[in-house]
């Protein structure tokens, strides 16, 4: 069954260092998403992309996280100056469908802010 | 703002002990309701879709129930493999595509 894959599953960095977050979503898949779960809360949506630009970003997203699809085939989140409440599991996403249904997430990468 | 509310936040079953999980929600205009399964470190996997009051959908052990404010997961026989946090989420429109609302979940463990 085809997967979302997410790289690296853990990080740790330096407050202030930037980091990317690399997802490879399903291959026919047209519709892909950030989310993040701090420990013991809610998942909470990030960012959704479309037709290569972004359809819609929360709060959270501010001008410290941009996405990017490089090629056809990666999905990427960068933190540019990470911060400690930055520690969080991201989950990338993808969907044949924007409705939010069926949304295919990968395992999530583990990022740490020391 | 569009809210989604789980109880109980944990629930502590024995094998082959049926039982229910809630899910209460206030949205603006309902397009569409989700349950998810999250097992420990992985990302949410998704079980079910409701769309409209009286709609039902199974799937092994779980059935899961949609009313006008809210929904339930109910749970029958369940096995220890069953284990894990269910989540329910609903979309919230936001141009080409939705975001999903989560609540917080119910963990449920599901001792043999």
């Amino acid at each position: 069954e085809p997967e979302v894959t997410q790289t690296p599953s853990h990080q740790v960095t330096q407050m202030g260092q930037e980091v990317i977050l690399r997802c490879v979503p399903i291959s026919n898949h047209l519709y892909f998403y950030w989310y993040r779960q701090i420990l013991g809360q809610k998942v909470e949506f990030l960012v959704s992309f479309y037709n290569n630009e972004i359809s819609e970003k929360s709060e959270i997203f501010d001008d410290q996280f941009s996405v990017e699809r490089p090629d056809g085939s990666n999905f990427t989140l960068k933190i540019r100056s990470t911060k400690l409440e930055d520690s969080a599991m991201y989950f990338c996403a993808s969907s044949d469908s924007g409705t939010g249904e069926k949304l295919f997430f990968g395992s999530g990468t583990q990022l740490s802010v020391l | 703002e569009d809210q989604v509310t789980q109880s109980p936040e944990a629930l502590r079953l024995q094998e082959g002990e049926s039982s229910s999980l809630n899910c209460s929600y206030t949205v603006s205009g309902l397009r569409g309701l989700f349950w998810y399964r999250q097992d420990p470190g992985k990302g949410p996997e998704f079980l079910f879709t409701l769309y409209s009051a009286g709609e039902e959908k199974e799937k092994e052990r779980l059935k899961a129930t949609l009313t006008k404010k809210e929904s339930f997961l109910h749970i029958t026989a369940p096995k220890p493999e069953d284990s894990a946090t269910y989540l329910c989420a609903v979309p919230n429109y936001g141009g080409a595509t939705n975001k999903l609302i989560f609540g917080t979940g119910t963990l449920l463990a599901v001792q043999p």
